[in-house]
């Protein structure tokens, strides 16, 4: 199957933007989704689609795509952006999932 | 509101079997694509499986490390999602979340999450 790359770890100073990037063939055909997971939590859906929000995600958090890359891109990130976050999409033999990226707000 | 509740996890030796539930609230169940996520500790998701509605035909599909140990149901009339996993393996730890998938001809989205359940595979 095939695989999602992502950086271990960005940071970013609060207020600014930041973008969360994500590597892997399967994205020349399909977009990605992206999830926040916080410590002891859940992950949460913030963008899935060409670049769709569901409800009660902030309009700070969008989506891109170009080639074989996805991006989440964060402007004006804020303490509670902190989180690990993940992209996925499908692929040829199922779903696969990226690495994922730790956010640290500084 | 969209609940997902877990329920079934705990300690299992290798070699063993567990049954983990999912009980559905807040939406149309037997409409739903459900699936299952899992989490080892420390570590990134990983896709287990998917079950499609009835009436989209009810098939499962699952990913290489589970396929043919591991078993997706559903029972519609108690809005419950089952995952039957058979010979566990330590490699199998994690936390298990049990999602509503929606799938398209471009992207697979998990647009609800449980809060988890925790097996463990440990002699």
């Amino acid at each position: 199957s095939s695989e999602l790359t992502q950086d271990p770890a960005v940071s970013v100073a609060l207020g600014q933007t930041v973008r969360i990037t994500c590597q892997g063939d399967s994205l020349r055909s399909y977009y990605a989704s992206w999830y926040q997971q916080k410590p002891g939590q859940a992950p949460v859906l913030v963008i899935y689609g060409k670049n769709n929000r569901p409800s009660g995600i902030p309009d700070r958090f969008s989506g891109s795509s170009s080639g074989n890359t996805a991006s989440l891109t964060i402007t004006g990130a804020q303490a509670e952006d902190e989180a690990d976050y993940y992209c996925n999409s499908r692929d040829s033999s199922g779903v696969v999932f990226g690495g994922g990226t730790k956010l640290t707000v500084l | 509101e969209v609940q997902l509740v877990e329920s079934g996890g705990g300690l299992v030796k290798p070699g063993g079997s567990l049954r983990l539930s999912c009980a559905a609230s807040g939406f149309t169940f037997s409409n739903a694509w459900m699936s299952w996520v899992r989490q080892a500790p420390g570590k990134g998701l990983e896709w287990v499986g998917r079950i499609k509605s009835k009436t989209d035909g009810g098939t499962t599909d699952y990913a290489a490390p589970v396929k043919g140990r591991f078993t997706i149901s559903r029972d519609d009339s108690k809005n419950t999602l089952y995952l039957q996993m058979n010979s566990l393996k330590t490699e199998d730890t994690a936390v298990y979340y049990c999602t509503v998938v929606e799938y398209s001809s471009s992207s697979v989205d998990f647009d609800y999450w449980g809060q988890g359940t925790l097996v463990t595979v440990s002699s």
